[in-house]
């Protein structure tokens, strides 16, 4: 069974950093391309980006280059969301998505609300 | 660009058939993928590959594309089928991007 379990809720101020994260378990991490999805409360999905974990290659959406960062690990089956100064902006939920055959999402995560407030 | 474009909402009596429209000019090369949301839970995807329904997703459920413009209908849309559609869809680089979605109202 695919599983794909994120980190926890966050609270944050402005300014702060942030990485969070989804462990995967159920199918080969390195040869599947993984990634993110944002919805910020109210509104609609965003595709953020994606990961091939087994070279690291990465594919951000147009929105998203150069504001956040996607890394996973191999050795403990996990992808990162990273942020180094967030904003009030960022507050959303988002969710690990693993991409399919067609680069269509096949799996989700359970969503991490990500709140960024002073 | 790569842009999808969907109806804000949508609103059928149960029983009858409502259909979602998502346009955009990649669509004649590119497979649509619908996904729906329920308040509160991640996505479900529910047509794949323009036409297929996933294990476990009712007949009533259906897909088509056409030129630039992908419909997902639901025949016999039943009260359980309530909250927000997506369209998805990918360019040549592997990057995607959804639809605003689509608020299925049925009442």
């Amino acid at each position: 069974e695919v599983r794909l379990v994120q980190s926890g809720a966050e609270v944050k101020k402005p300014g702060n950093s942030l990485k969070i994260s989804c462990q995967i378990s159920g199918y080969n991490f390195a040869n599947n391309w993984i990634g993110w999805v944002r919805q910020v409360p109210g509104k609609g999905l965003e595709w953020m980006g994606i990961i091939y974990p087994g070279d690291s290659d990465t594919r951000y959406g147009r929105s998203f280059q150069g504001q956040v960062t996607i890394a996973a690990d191999k050795s403990i089956n996990t992808i990162y969301l990273q942020w180094n100064t967030l904003r009030a902006s960022d507050t959303a939920v988002y969710y690990c998505a693993r991409s399919g055959r067609y680069f269509e999402i096949d799996h989700w995560g359970q969503g991490t609300l990500v709140t960024v407030s002073p | 660009s790569h842009e999808l474009t969907q109806p804000p909402s949508v609103s059928v009596s149960p029983g009858q058939t409502a259909r979602i429209t998502c346009s955009g000019d990649v669509l004649p090369k590119r497979l649509t993928f619908w996904y729906l949301q329920k308040s509160g839970q991640a996505p479900v995807l529910v047509i794949s590959e323009d036409n297929k329904r996933p294990s476990g997703i009712p007949e009533r459920f259906s897909g088509s594309s056409s030129g630039t413009m992908a419909t997902l209908t639901v025949t016999g849309a039943q009260v359980d089928d309530e909250g927000d559609y997506y369209c998805f869809s990918t360019d040549s680089s592997h990057k995607g991007v959804f639809g605003g979605g689509t608020k299925l109202t049925v009442l």
